[in-house]
């Protein structure tokens, strides 16, 4: 079945540093893929998405690439700040599918 | 535009017990789906509804059911708790059609559901 895999957290960084949080997809056919991000207390929000090979989605600085030969959408973040610490999810949802597929989720901890 | 809304943010049953979650779509959105978060976990997929129908359906029991009405608010019913349903329960609405390719789900604050 389909399924999404992310690095396993939590992941630790100094204020400013360059961020990668890998994600690799299982999937039929081309699946839409997603960041969202939880902040403490909070829900679930839309970082960014693409939907078909090499797209590039952005915001708020962070970027990610969908690779079909890869099968991957890694997020990537060129300068962090302490305000970037919560939990990020990758997913996928496939267009013969009806659900999103989830990974399990990378803690991020940005220290000042 | 209001975004999604869920209610009540916090509910404690004890196991045996029926539950209640509601849920307001985001205004113009037709599709609700419903996911339930164990701690440190991702979301898992509980059902999903358009224009008033199930519109498909993820690994959990049938006590777990729901609703979805004309104003496109719904409800999760979860019947004879289990302590293993403590969890964040999420809503998400959506402008799907049909079941073509599933558009960008946009989440409520979610209900933390705490069985005893």
């Amino acid at each position: 079945g389909d399924s999404v895999t992310q690095m396993e957290g939590p992941v630790t960084l100094s204020e400013e540093a360059f961020l990668t949080i890998n994600c690799t997809y299982t999937a039929t056919g081309y699946p839409s893929l997603f960041w969202y991000v939880q902040y403490p207390g909070e829900g679930l929000q839309l970082l960014l998405k693409a939907t078909k090979a090499d797209d590039k989605g952005s915001n708020k600085g962070f970027e990610a690439t969908y690779r079909k030969e890869t099968t991957s959408f890694h997020l990537e973040k060129g300068s962090v700040q302490v305000s970037d610490s919560a939990v990020y999810f990758c997913a996928a949802a496939s267009d013969s599918n009806y659900q999103l597929i989830w990974g399990a989720g990378t803690k991020l901890i940005i220290k000042p | 535009e209001t975004g999604v809304t869920q209610s009540p943010t916090h509910l404690i049953k004890t196991r045996g017990q029926q539950v209640t979650l509601r849920c307001s779509s985001q205004s113009g959105h037709n599709t609700v789906s419903w996911y339930q978060q164990a701690l440190g976990q991702g979301p898992q997929f509980i059902f999903q509804y358009y224009r008033e129908e199930e519109n498909g359906r993820g690994n959990f029991p049938p006590r777990f059911s729901g609703l979805q009405f004309p104003n496109y608010s719904s409800e999760l019913n979860v019947n004879a708790l289990e302590l293993d349903d403590s969890a964040l329960y999420l809503c998400a609405s959506s402008l799907a059609f049909g079941r073509g390719p599933t558009e960008t789900q946009y989440f409520g604050p979610g209900t933390r559901l705490l069985v005893l």
